[in-house]
């Protein structure tokens, strides 16, 4: 059974820092692509970040480019996301998924259950 | 960036009635498509790729369609465990975007 497991959420004050990490069983991990998604409060779904299955090429949109760093561990089957010089848009939970990608499709097939992050004062 | 048109935003049907949800992509995507539902409190889970594939363990009354760049979610006779959002999103291209939702409830 595929499991992602998310941890390291929290409350950080904005500028500040924050590193969630995504266990993941059940599954070959380093041969997938992996991604975070992020749900803000009462909002919609927004993509924030994936990497590739050796972890050289990574992808973000404009929103959190700079910020935000995606990263892997394919021996201890981990993703990671660290994200610096918080704001207080990017409060929501947090979301690991497996990014399956083919010939002609993609997709996020499996999700972890979600971390809160709270960018507060 | 592409952007995903999706309607209705909110949707209310009654048990077993058909209902259908329909995004429009803003350029041509092929058939880089996935539907995904949120139960509420839950996290997304998929339910298709590929614009019409159904993933494993998804009921059959849930089905994908195309039409150029539109793409339709249908649900052929809801059930009371079929309530919750629905999301479509894009793969083709980065960023990968997501519709803004449609939130399906019970009349």
């Amino acid at each position: 059974e595929v499991q992602l497991v998310e941890s390291g959420g929290g409350l950080v004050q904005p500028g500040r820092s924050l590193k969630l990490s995504c266990a993941a069983s059940g599954f070959t991990f380093s041969n997938y692509y992996m991604a975070w998604v992020r749900q803000a409060p009462k909002k919609g779904l927004e993509w924030v970040a994936t990497i590739s299955t050796s972890g050289s090429r990574t992808y973000y949109p404009d929103s959190v480019k700079g910020r935000f760093t995606i990263s892997r561990d394919n021996a201890k089957s981990s993703l990671y996301l660290q994200m610096n010089s918080l704001k207080s848009e990017d409060t929501a939970t947090y979301y690991c998924a497996r990014f399956n990608i083919g010939t002609t499709t993609a997709y996020f097939d499996y999700w972890g259950q979600g971390v809160m992050v709270t960018v507060s004062s | 960036d592409i952007q995903m048109t999706q309607s209705p935003a909110s949707l209310s049907a009654s048990l077993e009635e058909i209902v259908t949800i329909t995004c429009q992509a803003s350029q041509d995507i092929g058939n880089w498509l996935a539907w995904y539902q949120q139960k509420p409190g839950k996290s997304p889970q998929l339910l298709i790729y590929g614009a019409t594939s159904l993933a494993d363990g998804v009921p059959s009354r849930f089905s994908g369609s195309r039409s150029g760049t539109q793409y339709s979610l249908k649900i052929s006779r809801l059930q009371v465990e079929d309530i919750g959002i629905y999301y479509c999103q894009q793969a083709s291209s980065a960023p990968y975007t997501f519709g803004a939702g449609t939130k399906l409830e019970l009349k």
